[in-house]
């Protein structure tokens, strides 16, 4: 089984480059959800996604754009990358209220 | 949002019991308490989750005190497999998101 796919597993990029972060799920889950995490730290959430065509801030939101053109895939953008950003993303989905989310296995980003 | 809070680390024997314990005296009725687990790196992986009642599944048990301030997470047999980062989390049953903390990381000695 799948799951939840993240792609790239790695990158690095310079200071002010853009990229896409992707996110696929087969699970057919409504729920999708855009996370970082910083060395040490629990995870804080970025963007979710409730259902194709709608998405919502999450904690920290600055720096970031997402969509939901499709249940499947969750894209996270960034627009003008900051070392700030340097972090592991980490992307879930959840099939409904109560059920629990389940996680890629993220996507580790360097800005230098 | 209801905040919790884990000790940093515990170190555990193998084969042995652990109880992780998380206090969460601010959680409201409403507020379900979830437990994640994260293994060197990989993504979090789901572990258990209660409102009230205690609660069991393949992988642990979820003691949660009566008054709901406090819940404890119980691995009846640790193997060095659950060497990981456990997270105590609250999520309200309104809201979609859930409030991470540092969580506490499990040291199992063989």
């Amino acid at each position: 089984n799948a799951g939840v796919t993240q792609t790239p597993k790695f990158r690095i990029l310079k200071i002010g480059q853009s990229m896409t972060l992707q996110c696929t799920q087969d699970m057919n889950h409504n729920y999708m959800y855009w996370y970082r995490q910083d060395p040490g730290m629990g995870l804080k959430l970025i963007y979710y996604s409730v259902g194709a065509g709608i998405t919502d801030k999450g904690e920290v939101p600055n720096g970031y754009n997402v969509s939901r053109s499709t249940t499947e895939d969750f894209p996270l953008r960034l627009e003008l990358a900051a070392p700030s950003q340097t972090s592991v993303y980490f992307c879930a989905s959840k099939g409904g209220s109560g059920q629990p989310q389940h996680f890629g296995d993220g996507t580790r980003l360097s800005i230098l | 949002d209801a905040k919790t809070t884990q000790p940093n680390s515990m170190e555990s024997n193998e084969e042995e019991p652990v109880h992780l314990p998380c206090n969460h005296s601010t959680i409201s009725g409403t507020d379900y308490i979830h437990w994640y687990r994260q293994l060197p790196s990989q993504g979090p992986e789901y572990v258990i989750h209660g409102l009230t009642s205690n609660v069991n599944n393949r992988m642990a048990s979820l003691a949660i005190a009566e008054d709901r301030k406090s819940s404890t997470l119980i691995l009846h047999r640790a193997t060095l497999r659950d060497a990981a980062v456990y997270y105590c989390i609250l999520r309200p049953d309104s809201n979609y998101q859930l409030i991470w903390g540092a969580g506490t990381k499990l040291i199992i000695k063989p």
